[in-house]
């Protein structure tokens, strides 16, 4: 598609419940990140993947955040037992450039919102 | 102390106002700088890159301070649909993220 596709839209999960966000980048981009927007902030980085390799996780807020892109295109982010803290905006991005050079400004997809009950 | 720091408005200005939004940056280290637009409930979108020299697209101009660490937007001539959040982001050098700050909200009235 033409721009960065996200799903599902929505997603209401119970507390404790496992949860898997998709992201669909722009075809043939390099660079793919996952952020966190929580109501009233600015989006917060969680992770960075250049092609299939997850090169910055920094951001991840503990051990039940997880994210994948084996195949260098889709990516998956895994929440586990979720909690009502993670509740938030998740926004993917991707970006042509993977070799260090400074890019100017991603693409994000509309976002996943997350309510946890 | 956040990374990067801005007014969170909310700034309510007539139509034909001229606005101007600051922001500041922690990190010496920050190599690329660009203000962000974001509509209720929907994803940021890149509004300009910030150059050491200034730039400007149309009604909007944005500077750069690197000694005092410090960005600005001005918006000329507001427009009704310019109502939006206006997201400061800067990048590290060596760094492939991008650091957001809060956002400053801008509702301009008929």
């Amino acid at each position: 598609g033409a721009g960065v596709s996200q799903s599902p839209r929505y997603k209401v999960a119970k507390r404790g419940q496992d949860v898997a966000l998709r992201c669909d980048p722009i075809s043939g981009h390099v660079s793919l990140f996952w952020y966190q927007q929580a109501l009233g902030q600015g989006p917060e980085f969680l992770t960075y993947f250049q092609n299939e390799a997850q090169l910055d996780k920094s951001g991840l807020p503990s051990d039940r955040f997880f994210a994948e892109r084996p195949e260098g295109s889709v990516s998956t982010l895994k929440i586990q037992r979720t909690q009502q803290e993670d509740s938030a905006v998740y926004l993917c991005a991707s970006s042509f450039t993977g070799d260090g050079r400074p890019n100017y400004g991603y693409t994000f997809g509309s976002g996943t919102r997350l309510t946890v009950v | 102390r956040k990374e990067v720091e801005q007014d969170p408005g909310p700034f309510n200005v007539p139509e034909g106002a001229t606005v101007a939004f600051n922001c500041t940056y922690s990190n010496s280290a920050s190599q690329s700088f660009f203000w962000y637009r974001q509509d209720c409930r929907k994803e940021p979108k890149l509004l300009m890159s910030v150059y050491s020299s200034g730039n400007e697209d149309g009604r909007f101009t944005a500077q750069l301070n690197r000694a005092s660490q410090y960005i600005s937007l001005l918006i000329r001539d507001s427009k009704l649909s310019d109502s939006a959040t206006y997201l400061c982001v800067v990048r590290e050098t060596g760094f492939q993220k991008l650091v957001f700050g809060t956002g400053t909200r801008l509702l301009v009235s008929p």
